[in-house]
């Protein structure tokens, strides 16, 4: 069984620019959600998806949106990034209503 | 974003020794997840809590689910080198994998000394 797996690893961009950070999910897995990790901190949850919608959502701006697939896969979209965009970014997967499962991430950096 | 209390926010101790983390919250969850983080690496599960009072082990981890549903602490016995690593807890409101999402702790980074 394939755990949660998450493109690219590593990631340098400068402000302004967008960026798509993907992620598939955990085979059975029909729930995605999208957390931001800033160094030495816990996660921040970004939103969810189930069924191809946003499910729920925690304080992030519009810039950040995303999408998920019919086969559960998903992506996060960041505009206009920022310096304090410098993050790891991760994605986990869940039956939904069961526990979530983390994927390795993909951190991001920011010029 | 909201955070939950984490305590301590480092621990150094012998190999052999029990630990003790713990974490509250001004807000009441429905579920309590213990995580632990490698360098480089994501969040991987420990323990999951779905009950106040609830008392579960893994191995060498125990973790429980605080009556009051504000709280909860994990503790890990006879530490071994590969516990080294940063723990954090996790709170969720809904029963399960709901739209609320998790919310975390800042973590307690543990070191272990030979």
């Amino acid at each position: 069984e394939t755990g949660v797996t998450q493109s690219p690893t590593h990631l340098i961009k400068t402000r302004g620019q967008q960026v798509t950070l993907r992620c598939s999910s955990q085979s059975g897995h029909n729930t995605v959600s999208w957390y931001q990790q800033a160094l030495g901190q816990g996660p921040q949850f970004i939103f969810q998806y189930y069924r191809e919608e946003e499910n729920g959502r925690g304080n992030f701006p519009p810039r950040f949106s995303g999408l998920q697939f019919p086969n559960y896969s998903s992506e996060l979209n960041v505009n206009a990034l920022e310096l304090d965009d410098s993050a790891l970014y991760l994605c986990a997967s869940s039956p939904w209503g069961k526990t979530q499962y983390f994927g390795p991430g993909t951190r991001l950096l920011v010029l | 974003g909201q955070q939950l209390n984490q305590s301590p926010q480092s621990m150094f101790i012998q190999e052999g020794e029990d630990v003790s983390m713990n974490c509250t919250s001004s807000s009441i969850f429905n579920t309590w997840l213990w995580y632990k983080q490698d360098p480089g690496e994501g969040p991987v599960l420990l323990i999951a809590l779905y009950k106040a009072g609830e008392l579960t082990s893994n191995g060498r981890l125990t973790a429980q689910f605080g009556i009051t549903r504000k709280d909860s602490f994990l503790n890990i016995s006879a530490s071994i080198p590969s516990d080294v690593g940063i723990y954090f807890c996790a709170g969720q409101e809904d029963s399960g994998g709901g739209a609320d999402g998790l919310t975390f702790g800042k973590g307690t980074h543990l070191i272990i000394q030979p």
